[in-house]
């Protein structure tokens, strides 16, 4: 079963716009929920998570991500884009009785052009 | 503090052999647990060991299997391998629980030939 869904493979944006990144997970429980991000030759860096609490999630490097549940979203922006950002970015799930069991999405590419 | 460290970083062997990696968790964390990341398959949950005792397995064959140690270092080993295993096989330490913070080390990239 597809727990966790991440809309568009690949997300192009030129450096200053809005970055949206965009996951639906698929769980009659709401999990916990990730976002991590990975650059080339690297592991996995968090970025934010949502367990309990304030639906909206502020992150590192300016980035924030708000936990929908009717929605069954937990999409991640960031109001400006920089070059930096460009990474392979991945929103994962723990569902119940999960332990440490990362559930991923199949992972955004982001693009940032000048 | 020192991060998560997996060794050796590449690996080369050829199919049938057997490989062990090796992942060394941040000081004071009791949770490591294994993902195999390939470009077809993606990010995929190996298993998780606390405490030198296997928590969580996910969907693989036996020919993956793994352990931990009294200090928390973990290893896993692969079987008669197959070219299908070449993948970058990362690790993430945790204090203990699902709400912690998972850290993940650089990876192991494991190329079967």
């Amino acid at each position: 079963a597809q727990s966790v869904t991440q809309l568009g493979s690949h997300v192009s944006v030129s450096e200053g716009a809005l970055v949206l990144l965009r996951c639906n997970y698929s769980s009659s429980v709401p999990p916990y929920l990730f976002w991590y991000v990975q650059y080339p030759n690297q592991g996995l860096q968090l970025l934010l998570k949502y367990t309990t609490g304030a639906t909206l999630v502020k992150g590192i490097n300016g980035f924030e991500a708000e936990f929908k549940k009717s929605e069954t979203s937990f999409h991640l922006t960031k109001p400006s884009a920089h070059m930096s950002d460009a990474a392979e970015y991945f929103c994962a799930v723990i569902l119940s009785g999960g332990y440490n069991k990362l559930i991923f999405g199949a992972g955004t590419r982001l693009a940032v052009h000048p | 503090k020192a991060g998560v460290t997996q060794t050796p970083r590449y690996l080369i062997k050829t199919r049938g052999q057997q490989v062990t990696l090796s992942c060394s968790p941040i000081s004071g964390h009791r949770s490591v647990s294994w993902y195999q990341q390939t470009p077809g398959q993606g990010l995929q949950f190996l298993f998780e060991y606390f405490s030198e005792t296997q928590r969580n397995k996910g969907n693989f064959p036996g020919r993956f299997s793994g352990r931990q140690f009294s200090n928390s270092r973990s290893e896993m080993n692969v079987s008669t391998l197959e070219l299908g295993d070449s993948a970058l096989y990362l690790c993430a330490s945790t204090l203990a629980g699902g709400t912690d913070t998972q850290y993940f080390g650089p990876g192991t990239r494991l190329t079967v030939l």
